[in-house]
């Protein structure tokens, strides 16, 4: 299968920073998602982003299909941004997940 | 429009029995992914159903199994529990496979 990567693993942010978060993917892919999973288990859709750049709020992401990886931009970090973060990419009907990153904002 | 509905949210089974899960689509979606996350092994493919038919099936022993009906909604089921099996267990719908959207999920616990 694909491998996905994820870097960095964690991250430790004081709340109005900025941070980049990346994957990397070993293989072609037609379907790349980036995700927050909240404390309560639940994936909740940030970007569906197979290719270019998809900005919404103070969240924005790339990705570079060629060179494959993509890029997810947090601005002005807030509290209610932390938990972790994962990367999703996939052929058509089965995603393969990076292990995440784990993202603390501190107030 | 409603998301995608998992039930039951909690379950919790000893070793040997066996286990349903159930997950609603949302309404128009056709597609139905099933995935297992633990803390050793993240996030893993089981299988994904279109139009009542297993399309992918992921690396997982002939235990866990599941179906999909004419109305889309999907069963998962896994037989004979171990221990190994306690997970959140995640489902998510698509249109033809493009974004997925995932449900609350049902969190499994083996004694």
């Amino acid at each position: 299968g694909i491998q996905v990567e994820q870097s960095p693993p964690d991250l430790i942010l004081q709340e109005g920073a900025n941070s980049t978060l990346r994957c990397n993917f070993s293989d072609s892919v037609n379907n790349l998602q980036w995700f927050h999973q909240n404390p309560w288990g639940q994936l909740i859709n940030l970007f569906y982003i197979p290719s270019g750049t998809k900005q919404n709020g103070r969240l924005s992401a790339t990705t570079v299909a060629t060179e494959r990886y993509s890029l997810l931009y947090i601005s002005s970090s807030q509290t209610t941004d932390s938990g972790v973060y994962f990367c999703a990419v996939g052929t058509g009907n089965q995603f393969y997940f990076g292990t995440g990153t784990s993202l603390t904002v501190i107030p | 429009k409603a998301g995608v509905t998992q039930t039951p949210r909690y379950l919790i089974k000893t070793r040997g029995q066996q286990v349903t899960l159930s997950c609603s689509p949302i309404s128009g979606h056709r597609s139905v992914s099933w995935y297992q996350q633990t803390p050793g092994q993240g996030l893993q493919f089981l299988f994904e159903y279109f139009s009542e038919t297993q399309r992918n099936k992921g690396n997982f022993p002939g235990r866990f199994s599941g179906r999909q009906f004419s109305n889309s909604r999907s069963e998962m089921n896994v037989s004979t529990l171990e221990l190994g099996d306690s997970a959140l267990y995640l489902c998510a719908s698509s249109l033809r496979s493009y974004e997925q959207f995932f449900g609350p999920g049902t969190r499994l616990t083996v004694l």
